[in-house]
């Protein structure tokens, strides 16, 4: 049973462009959540989605951020015109749901900015 | 007040000894608590889950006071592979399926 997968693990982008940030969550799992986490800093939540729904964006800046978990596909965090500030690590968890409240994280997306 | 505060550390022990961390919590509607640790540069891997009946997982021990709103986790024989930073995690209402308040950390370095 394969782990939370993120792609890409590393993602350079410069000021200005747009970052795509993709999570397929572990097989089974119906919730994901995005958090990033700032370099020296802890875990920060960002936004919690089920399939087609955003259910909680409270941690979400208000411009340029956005995300989504299609009914087909992995989830996508999307940052437009990116700043030096978004440089972070962005981490994607999913969780059961129903069964198990307990949230598993896929390996990163280092994102720098230059 | 934080809403989940850690002892950043670093706590440096040797090898067979026993530490403890703590953690307070300030969310009285927090249902779900949850030890992770994570290591340099990689992503937070759940060590167990908290229980206020207590639980222990070999070496492993954590305890949950609510009516102090405080967590601990006890490692016993402390082994070179558990250096890494200890994350205090509780979750943010009163579902289960809500995310997650993550302390800052406490980083733990077992000496040969």
């Amino acid at each position: 049973n394969a782990g939370v997968m993120q792609n890409p693990r590393h993602l350079v982008r410069r000021r200005g462009q747009e970052a795509r940030l993709r999570c397929s969550p572990m097989k089974g799992h119906s919730h994901v959540y995005w958090y990033r986490q700032l370099p020296e800093e802890g875990l920060k939540f960002m936004v919690y989605l089920q399939k087609e729904n955003i259910i909680d964006e409270s941690g979400m800046p208000k411009e340029r951020f956005s995300a989504e978990f299609p009914k087909e596909g992995p989830s996508i965090l999307r940052i437009q015109q990116v700043v030096r500030g978004d440089s972070a690590a962005y981490f994607c968890a999913s969780s059961p749901g129903l069964t198990s409240y307990e949230q598993y994280f896929g390996p990163g997306t280092r994102l720098t900015v230059t | 007040r934080k809403e989940v505060e850690q002892d950043p550390g670093p706590f440096n022990v040797p090898e067979g000894a026993t530490v403890a961390f703590n953690c307070t919590y300030s969310n009285s509607a927090s249902q779900s608590f949850f030890w992770y640790r994570q290591d340099c540069r990689k992503e937070p891997k759940l060590l167990m889950s908290v229980y206020s009946s207590g639980n222990e997982d070999g070496r492993f021990t954590a305890q949950l006071n609510r009516a102090s709103q405080y967590i601990s986790l006890l490692i016993r024989d402390s082994k070179l592979s558990d250096s890494a930073t200890y994350l205090c995690v509780v979750n943010k209402g009163r579902s289960g399926n809500t995310p997650l308040v993550f302390g800052k950390g406490t980083r733990l370095s077992v000496i040969a």
